[in-house]
């Protein structure tokens, strides 16, 4: 079956730097997406990775390991707005969107 | 309108009644998708529309049909509500399908009793 695993809760400092991890194991692999979703809202659109690498955007960077599986979304300079779900998705094989079931970043002052 | 809207934002339904969530986007995009997210397990696909006029079914299509008639339209159908179709839907866009970044509109709160 098709999995994607994230943590479901962590906690940071504001101020402070928080990498947030993502296995996968699907069938297939085109591509990577990071969301944030604040609660009660739709999610919004962070990143794309589909090469190995660090992509970064501001300070939001994601990194992508096709060959272990593995992405992280890493956090600088934590705002209290970035308090937040963070949702990992991978496209398959047949081009449909996995998504895992999100990590909820609390961030403490 | 200025991306995805979506109608009711929230719903309170009789378990056996009908209920048609409306999705509306004026990006011109080509696909669409329903999601339901439920607390623990994340974003769940329900149906699909690559282009208008071609609908696909999803990891959860039971109880639920859509159609397609045109590019911005792509409503979704309780035919027999019960209690667990309760679930936050998501109505998303995409330029096309595949690859490409999908964009949420703001979602509809659905209880059904």
């Amino acid at each position: 079956g098709q999995n994607i695993d994230q943590p479901t809760e962590m906690t940071a400092t504001e101020g402070a730097i928080v990498q947030i991890n993502c296995t996968y194991q699907t069938s297939g692999f085109n591509g990577l997406f990071w969301y944030q979703q604040h609660a009660g809202e739709a999610p919004t659109f962070l990143s794309y990775n589909v090469l190995d690498g660090l992509e970064e955007k501001g300070r939001f960077s994601s990194f992508l390991s096709r060959s272990k599986g593995y992405s992280y979304l890493l956090l600088k300079e934590l705002q209290m707005k970035d308090s937040a779900s963070y949702l990992c998705a991978v496209i398959d094989s047949n081009y449909q969107l996995i998504w895992g079931a999100g990590t909820k970043l609390i961030i403490k002052p | 309108i200025a991306g995805i809207t979506q109608a009711p934002t929230s719903q309170i339904l009789a378990a056996g009644r009908r209920m048609t969530l409306r999705c509306t986007q004026d990006m011109r995009h080509n696909a669409m998708y329903w999601y339901r997210q439920d607390l623990g397990l994340g974003l769940r696909l329900i149906h699909y529309s690559n282009t208008a006029g071609t609908t696909g079914k999803g990891e959860v299509p039971d109880g639920y049909s859509v159609s397609r008639a045109n590019t911005d339209d792509f409503p979704l159908t309780l035919a027999s509500a019960v209690p667990s179709q309760t679930s936050v839907y998501f109505c998303a866009s995409s330029a096309i399908a595949g690859e490409e970044t999908q964009y949420f509109g703001p979602g509809t709160r659905l209880l059904v009793l």
